[in-house]
């Protein structure tokens, strides 16, 4: 594709559902990161995937939070029991390999009531 | 202690002149450093990379970096209106990580 693509753009539900939100990396980029971005704050890490593998999840805040990339393509960020905090833009980004360029997505904001 | 930090503005120019933004970071083995800028509700979007000290120059813009005082700057040269934004200074912190540390961003307005 030509960018990185991120699904929905928006996402809203209700404190306890759960949510998955997609993300589909520029092709042939082999490292794919997820951050989330509070309003006011700069993005912050949650997870790297290095092709089908989480080589950093280091970031992910709680066991809530999983994220999968069964192909070394796309990957899904999933948040479980959802809390009112869990409410940011979640961004994607990839890159060609480790330490390269990142790009970013269009992000999906998650709005949880 | 934050590990990217950056003065977060607002910063407002008058349109044609200079914009300097300036982002200091706490890793010593940091190695790749760069600048997105943000427009508000969009994806931040590369706009310079630098990673030897020095300066780098493309375009109206030039990053400059300094290793020895964790220093790294972005100037904006004949800034214009639509160089209105929020700019995000970037670490890779090179210590096996290969995600980025982000600063909080300042917000630039250019006034014409």
């Amino acid at each position: 594709g030509a960018g990185v693509s991120q699904t929905p753009s928006n996402k809203v539900t209700e404190k306890g559902k759960y949510v998955e939100l997609r993300c589909d990396p520029i092709s042939g980029h082999t490292a794919l990161y997820w951050y989330r971005q509070s309003l006011g704050q700069g993005p912050e890490f949650l997870i790297y995937f290095q092709g089908t593998g989480a080589a950093d999840d280091s970031g992910l805040p709680n066991d809530r939070f999983f994220a999968v990339r069964p192909e070394g393509s796309v990957s899904t960020l999933k948040i479980q029991r959802t809390e009112r905090g869990d409410s940011a833009v979640y961004l994607c980004a990839s890159s060609l390999g480790p330490k390269n360029i990142q790009y970013f997505g269009a992000g999906t904001r998650l709005s949880v009531l | 202690q934050k590990e990217v930090e950056q003065n977060s503005g607002p910063l407002s120019v008058p349109e044609g002149a200079i914009a300097s933004l300036n982002c200091t970071y706490s890793d010593r083995g940091s190695q790749s450093f760069f600048w997105y800028r943000q427009y508000s509700g969009k994806s931040p979007e590369l706009i310079m990379f630098i990673y030897s000290n020095g300066d780098k120059e493309d375009g109206r813009f030039t990053a400059q970096l300094n290793k020895a005082s964790q220093y790294v700057s972005l100037l904006i040269r004949d800034s214009q209106p639509s160089d209105s934004a929020t700019y995000l200074c970037a670490v890779n912190m090179g210590t096996g990580a290969n995600n980025l540390f982000f600063g909080t961003g300042t917000r630039l307005t250019v006034i014409p």
